[in-house]
């Protein structure tokens, strides 16, 4: 059964303090993995999509990564509006998405 | 380009009844997904629909259903509802072409309160 673990479940950052997010995942016949943001009360806004391990995407202070097991969204200095819960998910078969609980990210000013 | 849209954006129920959510796809996009998101964990894949097909189900009971319309615009039926339905209803739009990965996009959810 396809699964996605995604640690820490919170993360309290200051402004300016970068960290790293992980999501281990198990899948058979990875299709793609995909990295989204959901603020309060609204849906997921995409983000990212790493096909292959080794592959690295960055936009804005936002770098995300995959090796054969997992995949880190590392946030390089962190502002207060980066605040919201990450989540990430597989894609395998047809094009059904399998989530994790996500991470909620809080950065202090 | 217009993005996913849901409607409504809030409904409040009793348990027993039934609810329709209607979503409209992205421009250009010929497949529809929908989640159950309860508060605080991932969203849920419920079913998928391509060409007005359903393409794919998840761990739902049959009282889930959903319609697909020419138009690529969709519905999410569910039946005899219970309070355990309550959850933010998530529609997500795609363009399927050719066997690999494809995003999708998702709309702001329907958030259902069953009482």
């Amino acid at each position: 059964e396809d699964q996605v673990t995604q640690s820490p479940e919170a993360l309290r950052l200051q402004e300016g303090e970068s960290s790293s997010l992980n999501c281990s995942y198990t899948v058979s016949g990875l299709r793609g993995l995909f990295w989204y943001r959901q603020d309060p009360g609204k849906g997921p806004e995409f983000l990212f999509t790493l096909y292959s391990a080794g592959e690295e995407k960055e936009k804005e202070r936002l770098k995300a990564t995959l090796t054969k097991k997992e995949s880190f969204l590392h946030i390089t200095a962190p502002k207060p509006e980066d605040s919201a819960t990450y989540l990430c998910a597989v894609q395998a078969g047809f094009q059904k998405l399998v989530f994790g609980t996500g991470t909620r990210l809080l950065v202090s000013p | 380009e217009t993005g996913v849209t849901q409607s409504p954006t809030h409904l409040i129920k009793t348990r027993g009844q039934q609810v329709t959510l209607r979503c409209s796809s992205q421009s250009g996009h010929n497949t529809v997904s929908w989640y159950q998101q309860a508060l605080g964990q991932g969203p849920q894949f419920i079913f998928q629909y391509y060409r007005e097909e359903e393409n794919g189900r998840g761990n739902f009971p049959p009282r889930f259903s959903g319609l697909q319309f020419p138009n690529y615009s969709s519905e999410l039926n569910v039946n005899a509802l219970e309070l355990d339905d309550s959850a933010l209803y998530l529609c997500a739009s795609s363009l399927a072409q050719g066997g690999g990965a494809h995003i999708q996009y998702f709309g702001a959810g329907t958030r259902l309160s069953v009482l």
